[in-house]
Formats: structure tokens, sequence, C-alpha cells
């Protein structure tokens, strides 16, 4: 079975700050990765995700996130945040049967 | 719209008492799945079903109970014997099982025993 770590439970920044949101798996076998983000009392939706090609995979708002193999990491990064920015971030890692295994969130704080 | 709805958003039951929450979708998807989250814990499957009338035991099925009788819905049933039901359920689902297929998901009911 697959092991998500995000490296950080809190992330506080200031507004037009850049954030990065760590995540590391296990596994170094082929993985299709994904990140999820969740507003207060609301399901998940889909922020990006890798399947295949090009390492780094982007967003439509502004979020991007590299996959690195040799380091087993999928960080998500946004050069510049806003208020609305502010929600809990999920990791996840998809084997086969399309089971996904989540690390534990991050929850991004953008103060103004 | 296309989506997943769960009902109802908010649950309160007695603590002995079994309770079904309800997840329906329209989006002509074969597989379906039922979460747990937990403050600080993340997302933990309890069950999955990759077609109707076949489902399988996530990590934490202990106290849960399932049926796929309909291809759109997947209700999951809360038993007396889950030591601690009080939690957020979310429900989701993808095209089919596969590992290429990311998973939609429905805006969660909030279950709290008393």
């Amino acid at each position: 079975a697959q092991s998500v770590t995000q490296l950080d439970s809190q992330v506080p920044v200031f507004e037009e700050a850049p954030v990065e949101l760590r995540c590391n798996y296990s596994s170094s076998v082929s993985v299709y990765l994904f990140w999820y983000v969740q507003y207060p009392n609301q399901g998940l939706q889909l922020l990006l995700k890798y399947l295949s090609g090009s390492t780094l995979v982007e967003s439509i708002n502004g979020f991007e996130a590299e996959f690195n193999k040799s380091q087993t990491s999928f960080h998500l990064r946004k050069p510049s945040v806003h208020i609305s920015d502010t929600a809990e971030y999920f990791c996840a890692v998809s084997e086969t049967l399309g089971r996904l295994y989540f690390g534990r969130g991050t929850q991004l704080t953008v103060w103004p | 719209d296309g989506g997943i709805t769960q009902s109802p958003k908010y649950l309160f039951r007695k603590e002995g008492q079994n309770v079904t929450l309800s997840c329906e979708q329209n989006l002509n998807h074969d597989a379906m799945y039922w979460y747990r989250q937990d403050p600080g814990q993340g997302l933990r499957l309890i069950y999955y079903s990759q077609i109707v009338n076949d489902f399988q035991k996530g990590d934490i099925a202990e106290g849960y109970s399932v049926s796929r009788e309909k291809k759109e819905s997947f209700p999951l049933t809360v038993t007396s014997a889950q030591k601690n039901p009080t939690a957020f359920y979310l429900c989701a689902s993808s095209i089919r099982a596969g590992y290429y297929n990311e998973q939609f998901f429905g805006p969660g009911t909030r279950l709290t025993v008393l």
C-alpha cells in the first residue's frame, strides 16, 4: 500500500506571498498523483493531476506541481497567493483499481 | 447538472442506532467510493464498488455496510458496531476503477452521534 506524507499540517502566509505545500509518497513504481482542495464543510475538488508526460502540471487558478520521481515528491506551489486560496489541500496517490491514498492534509491560511 | 449528491448534509443520531447515508450520482460512473474524514487524519477508505452488485472493503470497513443495487446509488450504513461514528463522510465516483481515473466527490454528510 502507498503511504503519502504531507510534511506540514498548517501553512500560514500573507497575501501575495509565494507558497509551497510539500507531498512525498512511498513507492517509486509508476504512480498517478493528484492534488485536491477542500473548502470548509464541502467535498473535495480536483486541483491538478499528473498522469504522464511533462513533470510540471498546472491548474487554471495559478497553482502548479512538479513530479519528481527520484525524490518521490509532488510539491504544490503558487507564486502569489490570494485570500480565496485559504483551504485544506490534500495530496493523493493512485494505484491500480482506482484506489486513492490520501495524505493528512495541509491547511493553507492566507492573511491580508 | 451532473454530479454527486449526498443527503442529508447534517445528521444526528443517538448512540446504538444504525443510520444510512445516501449517495447518488448521475455521471454514469461505474465506480463509487466511501471515505471517512476526521480532523488531521486525511481521508480513509471505508468501502468501494467497481461495478453494480459488487463491492470491496477498504481500510476501515468494520462497523459499516454498503450495497450497490443500482449504478447510480451507493448507500452507506453506519451500524451500532462502529465504535466512533462521529465524522465527516464523503462519497466519490469515477468513470471506472482504474489508476488514471480521477475521483469526483460529493459535498459530504456530517454525522454526529450523541
